[in-house]
């Protein structure tokens, strides 16, 4: 089983700051096959990222995604207000399928 | 628009079964290439993939709940259901039901939860 080790557990910014958030991986997660949802209190999780890099419908181009191997990151470029939420990300390049733990992104 | 609605007790009694079933609008449980899967979430806790119905009918489920779990689904009515058996405080938990978006080429691949039911909290409890 692949593990996912999320990092920061919490990240505390202001609107309009860059939000970095880190994925990593127990193996190598082949070719980035890797998604990135977004869950805020009370909802169920959506879907930003998958690919690795296409974004769903909807999703705007503020976020990205990136890496290889076992390093992954998601990227806000700029947090708007709809942004603060708990993120995870997913691999899908075996079974079981699995998530990270998860970060939250306060506002600071 | 997918839409997924899970129905199904909100109260289980420790090693009874799990019962949930998930209805489906938008798209076909039976036909396209999509999967059909279970997620849940315990309280205060990140997510848990339990497992999936591919339209064939073949299913995958994680392996630490093999042995309890059963993902079904009914072509007439355009659900797939879920059962766990033998159920104890450490299955109380937030329980989704997804689609799995999936795709496979030469030159892509990915297995995407792009529509995700509201939730459903069941607890086990005597």
């Amino acid at each position: 089983e692949i593990v996912l080790t999320q990092s920061p557990g919490t990240l505390s910014l202001s609107l309009g700051e860059r939000a970095t958030l880190s994925c990593r991986a127990s193996q190598s997660v082949s070719s980035g096959y890797l998604g990135w949802y977004q869950q805020k209190p009370g909802q169920a999780p959506r879907l930003l990222i998958y690919g690795p890099s296409k974004r769903a419908a909807g999703v705007p181009d503020r976020f990205s995604a990136s890496g290889s191997g076992t390093d992954f990151t998601l990227t806000i470029t700029r947090l708007e207000p709809e942004d603060f939420a708990v993120y995870y990300c997913q691999q899908y390049v075996s079974s079981p399928l699995t998530f990270g733990g998860g970060t939250k992104v306060e506002i600071k | 628009q997918v839409q997924l609605q899970e129905s199904g007790p909100g109260l289980v009694k420790p090693s009874e079964t799990l019962s949930l079933t998930c209805t489906v609008s938008g798209d076909s449980v039976s036909s396209g290439n999509n999967y059909w899967s279970w997620i849940r979430q315990a309280p205060g806790k990140g997510l848990e993939w339990i497992g999936y119905i591919y339209v064939s009918g073949s299913t995958t489920y994680h392996p630490s709940l093999k042995t309890r779990v059963n993902i079904s689904r009914d072509k007439s009515k355009n659900q797939f259901s879920l059962r766990l058996t033998s159920v104890t405080a450490a299955d109380t938990a937030m329980y989704y039901c997804a689609r799995v978006l999936y795709h496979f080429d030469t030159t892509s691949y990915y297995q995407a939860f792009d529509f995700w039911s509201q939730g459903t909290l069941v607890t086990v409890s005597s």
